[in-house]
């Protein structure tokens, strides 16, 4: 069975960066696994921050980008605001499937 | 502005039937694939169901597989998501989403506010 592994929980100071991983337990992360990315507010439906690794929507901040790092789907946050506290998701492909991964707890302090 | 409204949750008995519906505007809706997530209480996100957009095509995660049906009126803009045999594991938030694209398994662009669907004798 395929698992996607993130960090349970990251802590980031108001201004300050951070990077949230997602790994797979088949080995390295590679781009054809159209890595995106999502966030959640309690009690809120999830909101895709990113897709197919880097891309952006419209409403994604600027502060928010997507990348590989060291075999990994990478979710950095440059300028972290108090709005961004919230539960992040990734999501890989595999050959006939999608596996969310276990989510982090990200908080702004 | 893309909208998406499900319907259909409440409660049901272990062993019941429900179908949930998600009524889309704001887009074409047959130009795109769609997908159902749900999220148990507390718990992450799964990926359930996944259709074409022209209807197809579908897929179904393991854990639903031979009890869950998902399909599409592309004259209603409407998803479905028939859901039988339910157990107890079902119990979750019900997330109805469109696609980045039309392709099948495409990741989920935008979202709907999501229906509970509660299994419980």
């Amino acid at each position: 069975q395929t698992v996607v592994t993130q960090e349970p929980s990251l802590t980031v100071s108001p201004g300050g960066t951070v990077t949230l991983t997602c790994d797979s337990s088949t080995g390295a992360v590679t781009s054809g696994q159209s890595p995106s990315w999502f966030q959640q507010k309690p009690g809120q439906a999830p909101r895709t921050l990113i897709y197919d690794t880097r891309n952006k929507y419209s409403w994604t901040p600027a502060r928010f980008s997507g990348s590989l790092l060291g075999g990994k789907a990478a979710l950095t946050l440059s300028g972290a605001q108090p709005e961004d506290e919230a539960e992040y998701y990734c999501l890989l492909s595999y050959s006939g499937a999608r596996v969310f991964g276990g989510g982090t707890k990200l908080t702004v302090l | 502005e893309v909208q998406l409204v499900e319907s259909g949750g409440g409660l049901v008995q272990p062993g019941g039937s429900l179908r949930l519906s998600c009524a889309a505007s704001g887009f074409t809706f047959s130009s795109y694939a769609m997908i159902w997530v749900r999220q148990a209480p507390g718990k992450g996100l799964e990926w359930v169901s996944g259709i074409s957009n022209s209807g197809g095509s579908t897929y179904n995660a393991d854990s639903v597989k031979g009890r869950f049906t998902i399909s599409r009126d592309n004259s209603k803009n409407t998803l479905y998501l028939q859901m039988d045999s339910l157990r107890a594991e079902d119990t979750a938030v019900y997330y109805c989403a469109k696609a980045q694209s039309k392709t099948l398994l495409a990741g989920p662009s935008d979202w709907g506010q999501g229906t509970l669907v509660i299994v419980s004798s």
